[in-house]
């Protein structure tokens, strides 16, 4: 067990809704990221938070915004969502947010759009 | 732009023979480097990482894994498989500066231990 939780396992939903996942870090974790697993486009970084407030952006669609609360756990809200929206996401944490530490992840939310 | 290339797909191995899973990367300046394995519907387990120093790097569950800076990669090895190590593993890599602190990761290489 990783220290990181994701909420829920699975999701499914229909076209044109909209979702929230919910992270929570490893104790003591004040950076979260937020990473998408899909089978045509392998495993896509989409952001970090750090302490609350925004650290990177990688490949997040506008339709995609994510946010990290006071007590550091984080939310990923998709929008208008598409059939390709379908995919594994992952939320992992660490301590300090460096590039030179290891994450830890979650087990993730299957997002099955329909 | 950096990159990670995991040119096999897939590897199959006997148990209680050596395994080597390959890795080559591309990034700007001195890497940070990262191996993970991620087990059927669970998430992405940390095995070990290079940041500097010994080209040989020791990681979980027996896994070591050697830097070589002039071919550019990062290859995963174990001197004797075990049927357990049967799992899909990820290369990462990330640079030091900027936007490329961020990790990148390999397509990820199918390892199967055959009893």
């Amino acid at each position: 067990d990783s220290g990181v939780t994701q909420t829920p396992k699975h999701l499914i939903t229909a076209t044109g809704q909209r979702v929230t996942l919910r992270c929570s870090p490893r104790s003591g974790d004040l950076s979260v990221y937020w990473y998408q697993q899909s089978l045509d486009q392998g495993l896509q970084f989409l952001i970090q938070y750090y302490n609350g407030e925004e650290r990177a952006k990688g490949n997040i669609l506008e339709r995609f915004s994510a946010q990290q609360f006071p007590d550091l756990h984080s939310e990923l809200n998709l929008s208008s969502l598409e059939l390709g929206d379908s995919a594994l996401y992952f939320c992992a944490s660490s301590l300090e947010g460096e590039a030179n530490t290891e994450a830890f992840f979650g087990q993730g939310t299957r997002l099955t759009v329909v | 732009a950096q990159s990670v290339a995991q040119p096999e797909d897939q590897v199959n191995v006997a148990e209680g023979n050596p395994l080597t899973v390959k890795c080559t990367y591309s990034v700007s300046g001195n890497p940070y480097l990262f191996w993970y394995v991620q087990y059927p519907n669970r998430g992405l387990q940390f095995l070990l990482k290079y940041i500097t120093g010994d080209n040989l790097v020791k990681g979980s569950y027996g896994f070591e894994a050697e830097f070589n800076k002039s071919q550019t990669s990062f290859h995963l090895k174990k001197p004797s498989a075990l049927v357990s190590d049967s799992a899909l593993y990820f290369c990462a890599v990330s640079g030091r500066r900027g936007s490329a602190r961020q990790l990148t990761f390999g397509s990820g290489t199918q390892l199967t231990v055959l009893p």
